[in-house]
Protein backbone atom coordinates (compact mmCIF):
# COMPACT_ATOMS: atom_id res chain seq x y z
CA UNK A 1 0.00 0.00 0.00
CA UNK A 2 1.80 3.11 -0.98
CA UNK A 3 -0.36 5.08 1.18
CA UNK A 4 -2.00 7.35 -1.46
CA UNK A 5 -5.84 6.60 -2.32
CA UNK A 6 -7.64 7.22 -6.07
CA UNK A 7 -11.80 6.78 -5.91
CA UNK A 8 -13.24 5.40 -7.77
CA UNK A 9 -11.62 2.16 -8.49
CA UNK A 10 -13.76 1.43 -11.82
CA UNK A 11 -16.23 4.10 -13.54
CA UNK A 12 -17.90 3.15 -16.26
CA UNK A 13 -19.77 5.66 -18.18
CA UNK A 14 -21.06 6.91 -21.80
CA UNK A 15 -19.80 9.05 -24.56
CA UNK A 16 -20.27 12.56 -24.22
CA UNK A 17 -20.44 12.73 -20.40
CA UNK A 18 -18.10 14.38 -17.55
CA UNK A 19 -16.68 11.73 -15.01
CA UNK A 20 -14.37 13.66 -12.18
CA UNK A 21 -11.47 10.94 -10.65
CA UNK A 22 -10.63 11.88 -6.92
CA UNK A 23 -6.54 11.41 -5.99
CA UNK A 24 -5.72 12.05 -2.15
CA UNK A 25 -1.67 12.01 -2.01
CA UNK A 26 0.19 10.67 0.88
CA UNK A 27 0.12 12.55 4.29
CA UNK A 28 2.93 15.16 4.31
CA UNK A 29 3.13 14.92 -0.10
CA UNK A 30 2.42 18.52 -1.81
CA UNK A 31 3.13 17.13 -5.08
CA UNK A 32 0.58 15.29 -7.16
CA UNK A 33 0.53 13.80 -10.48
CA UNK A 34 -1.95 12.43 -13.25
CA UNK A 35 -1.08 9.45 -15.86
CA UNK A 36 -3.21 7.76 -18.07
CA UNK A 37 -2.11 4.17 -18.95
CA UNK A 38 -3.60 2.58 -22.52
CA UNK A 39 -2.66 0.19 -24.64
CA UNK A 40 -2.83 2.15 -27.80
CA UNK A 41 -0.70 5.25 -25.78
CA UNK A 42 1.16 3.57 -23.30
CA UNK A 43 2.02 5.47 -19.98
CA UNK A 44 1.54 9.25 -20.29
CA UNK A 45 1.98 12.00 -18.27
CA UNK A 46 -0.85 14.50 -17.86
CA UNK A 47 -0.70 16.74 -15.48
CA UNK A 48 1.73 17.95 -12.05
CA UNK A 49 0.72 20.12 -9.24
CA UNK A 50 2.62 21.19 -6.38
CA UNK A 51 0.92 22.89 -3.44
CA UNK A 52 -1.92 24.20 -5.38
CA UNK A 53 -0.08 25.25 -8.50
CA UNK A 54 0.71 23.64 -11.36
CA UNK A 55 3.93 22.95 -12.13
CA UNK A 56 4.18 20.85 -15.19
CA UNK A 57 1.58 19.68 -18.22
CA UNK A 58 2.42 17.27 -20.28
CA UNK A 59 0.05 15.25 -23.06
CA UNK A 60 -3.31 16.40 -21.77
CA UNK A 61 -6.36 17.46 -23.58
CA UNK A 62 -8.51 20.37 -23.75
CA UNK A 63 -11.27 18.37 -22.72
CA UNK A 64 -9.71 17.12 -19.23
CA UNK A 65 -8.62 19.89 -16.17
CA UNK A 66 -7.26 19.03 -12.96
CA UNK A 67 -6.92 20.81 -9.91
CA UNK A 68 -5.46 20.47 -6.40
CA UNK A 69 -7.22 21.68 -3.33
CA UNK A 70 -6.03 23.51 -0.37
CA UNK A 71 -5.80 20.20 1.48
CA UNK A 72 -3.94 18.85 -1.21
CA UNK A 73 -6.48 16.35 -2.75
CA UNK A 74 -6.51 16.47 -7.00
CA UNK A 75 -9.31 15.99 -8.89
CA UNK A 76 -9.07 15.03 -12.56
CA UNK A 77 -12.36 16.18 -14.45
CA UNK A 78 -12.80 14.75 -18.35
CA UNK A 79 -15.69 15.91 -20.39
CA UNK A 80 -17.19 15.36 -23.38
CA UNK A 81 -15.91 11.76 -23.50
CA UNK A 82 -14.96 9.94 -26.47
CA UNK A 83 -14.30 6.20 -26.53
CA UNK A 84 -10.69 6.36 -26.80
CA UNK A 85 -10.65 8.47 -23.21
CA UNK A 86 -11.40 4.68 -21.95
CA UNK A 87 -7.82 4.17 -20.12
CA UNK A 88 -6.29 3.46 -16.26
CA UNK A 89 -5.76 6.74 -14.97
CA UNK A 90 -2.95 7.06 -12.19
CA UNK A 91 -1.92 9.69 -9.59
CA UNK A 92 0.95 9.39 -7.94
CA UNK A 93 2.48 11.66 -5.04
CA UNK A 94 5.57 13.46 -3.83
CA UNK A 95 7.20 15.33 -1.22
CA UNK A 96 8.66 17.81 -3.39
CA UNK A 97 8.00 19.95 -6.48
CA UNK A 98 9.24 17.05 -8.84
CA UNK A 99 12.62 15.80 -10.06
CA UNK A 100 14.95 13.27 -8.35
CA UNK A 101 11.95 12.84 -5.53
CA UNK A 102 10.25 9.58 -5.58
CA UNK A 103 6.61 9.07 -6.65
CA UNK A 104 4.40 6.84 -4.86
CA UNK A 105 1.62 5.89 -6.97
CA UNK A 106 -1.96 5.35 -6.48
CA UNK A 107 -3.94 1.73 -7.29
CA UNK A 108 -5.48 3.67 -10.22
CA UNK A 109 -9.23 4.38 -11.70
CA UNK A 110 -10.25 2.01 -14.50
CA UNK A 111 -12.66 4.03 -16.74
CA UNK A 112 -14.47 2.56 -19.27
CA UNK A 113 -16.28 4.86 -21.75
CA UNK A 114 -18.96 2.91 -24.06
CA UNK B 1 12.91 17.59 -25.15
CA UNK B 2 13.19 14.06 -23.15
CA UNK B 3 12.68 10.78 -24.44
CA UNK B 4 13.07 6.75 -23.08
CA UNK B 5 13.43 3.86 -25.76
CA UNK B 6 13.00 0.53 -24.10
CA UNK B 7 14.38 -2.57 -26.35
CA UNK B 8 12.35 -5.56 -26.14
CA UNK B 9 8.47 -5.65 -25.89
CA UNK B 10 8.96 -8.86 -24.16
CA UNK B 11 11.99 -10.51 -22.44
CA UNK B 12 11.81 -14.53 -21.11
CA UNK B 13 14.58 -15.91 -18.91
CA UNK B 14 14.41 -19.29 -16.94
CA UNK B 15 14.14 -18.86 -13.23
CA UNK B 16 17.71 -18.21 -11.92
CA UNK B 17 18.84 -16.91 -14.97
CA UNK B 18 20.21 -13.50 -15.59
CA UNK B 19 18.11 -10.51 -16.23
CA UNK B 20 18.64 -7.86 -18.45
CA UNK B 21 16.10 -4.95 -19.63
CA UNK B 22 17.52 -2.16 -21.84
CA UNK B 23 16.63 1.45 -21.66
CA UNK B 24 18.31 3.99 -23.54
CA UNK B 25 17.39 7.99 -23.27
CA UNK B 26 17.33 11.12 -24.66
CA UNK B 27 17.71 14.74 -22.63
CA UNK B 28 18.70 18.23 -23.09
CA UNK B 29 19.81 18.56 -19.51
CA UNK B 30 21.30 15.63 -16.98
CA UNK B 31 18.59 13.34 -16.41
CA UNK B 32 16.89 11.76 -13.39
CA UNK B 33 15.70 8.18 -14.15
CA UNK B 34 13.68 5.83 -12.78
CA UNK B 35 12.53 1.96 -13.43
CA UNK B 36 9.11 0.77 -12.11
CA UNK B 37 7.54 -2.35 -11.91
CA UNK B 38 3.66 -2.94 -12.52
CA UNK B 39 2.39 -6.16 -11.55
CA UNK B 40 -1.28 -7.19 -13.17
CA UNK B 41 -3.98 -4.68 -11.93
CA UNK B 42 -1.92 -2.48 -9.65
CA UNK B 43 -0.12 0.61 -9.98
CA UNK B 44 3.37 1.33 -10.57
CA UNK B 45 5.59 0.59 -7.82
CA UNK B 46 9.84 2.54 -7.76
CA UNK B 47 12.57 -0.45 -8.02
CA UNK B 48 15.41 2.47 -8.16
CA UNK B 49 16.39 5.25 -9.46
CA UNK B 50 19.75 7.53 -10.61
CA UNK B 51 19.65 11.17 -9.49
CA UNK B 52 23.90 11.77 -10.72
CA UNK B 53 25.51 10.48 -7.28
CA UNK B 54 26.58 6.80 -7.79
CA UNK B 55 26.22 5.48 -11.40
CA UNK B 56 25.78 2.22 -10.10
CA UNK B 57 22.45 2.03 -8.59
CA UNK B 58 20.93 -0.53 -6.32
CA UNK B 59 17.27 -1.22 -6.00
CA UNK B 60 14.97 -3.32 -4.34
CA UNK B 61 14.40 -6.84 -4.38
CA UNK B 62 17.78 -7.47 -6.01
CA UNK B 63 17.70 -5.00 -8.70
CA UNK B 64 20.35 -2.89 -9.99
CA UNK B 65 21.01 -0.14 -12.77
CA UNK B 66 24.47 1.33 -14.46
CA UNK B 67 23.83 4.97 -15.91
CA UNK B 68 26.39 5.06 -18.30
CA UNK B 69 26.20 8.70 -20.07
CA UNK B 70 28.34 7.89 -23.04
CA UNK B 71 25.93 5.28 -24.28
CA UNK B 72 22.89 7.28 -22.91
CA UNK B 73 21.80 4.07 -21.36
CA UNK B 74 20.57 2.85 -17.53
CA UNK B 75 20.31 -0.88 -18.47
CA UNK B 76 18.26 -2.79 -15.39
CA UNK B 77 19.77 -6.27 -14.40
CA UNK B 78 18.88 -8.74 -11.97
CA UNK B 79 21.87 -11.71 -11.29
CA UNK B 80 18.71 -14.63 -10.81
CA UNK B 81 15.57 -14.48 -11.89
CA UNK B 82 12.98 -15.27 -9.55
CA UNK B 83 9.06 -16.22 -10.72
CA UNK B 84 8.26 -13.15 -8.40
CA UNK B 85 9.77 -10.85 -10.90
CA UNK B 86 7.10 -11.84 -13.59
CA UNK B 87 5.80 -8.33 -14.33
CA UNK B 88 6.21 -5.42 -16.47
CA UNK B 89 8.94 -2.97 -16.29
CA UNK B 90 9.21 0.42 -17.26
CA UNK B 91 12.34 3.14 -17.44
CA UNK B 92 11.41 6.77 -17.06
CA UNK B 93 13.02 10.13 -17.25
CA UNK B 94 11.74 13.01 -15.32
CA UNK B 95 11.91 16.74 -15.79
CA UNK B 96 13.50 19.29 -12.53
CA UNK B 97 9.77 20.13 -12.83
CA UNK B 98 8.14 16.41 -12.10
CA UNK B 99 7.53 15.96 -16.09
CA UNK B 100 7.78 12.27 -16.44
CA UNK B 101 7.99 10.16 -19.90
CA UNK B 102 7.85 6.78 -19.87
CA UNK B 103 9.17 3.96 -22.32
CA UNK B 104 6.36 1.80 -23.73
CA UNK B 105 7.72 -0.80 -21.31
CA UNK B 106 8.75 -4.41 -21.09
CA UNK B 107 7.01 -7.98 -19.83
CA UNK B 108 9.17 -10.14 -17.86
CA UNK B 109 8.18 -13.61 -18.44
CA UNK B 110 9.90 -15.97 -16.23
CA UNK B 111 10.28 -19.68 -16.91
CA UNK B 112 10.26 -22.48 -14.65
Amino acid sequence: DSGVTQTPKHLITATGQRVTLRCSPRSGDLSVYWYQQSLDQGLQFLIHYYNGEERAKGNILERFSAQQFPDLHSELNLSSLELGDSALYFCASSVAPGGPDTQYFGPGTRLTVL
Amino acid sequence: AQSVTQLGSHVSVSEGALVLLRCNYSSSVPPYLFWYVQYPNQGLQLLLKYTSAATLVKGINGFEAEFKKSETSFHLTKPSAHMSDAAEYFCAVTSQAGKSTFGDGTTLTVKP
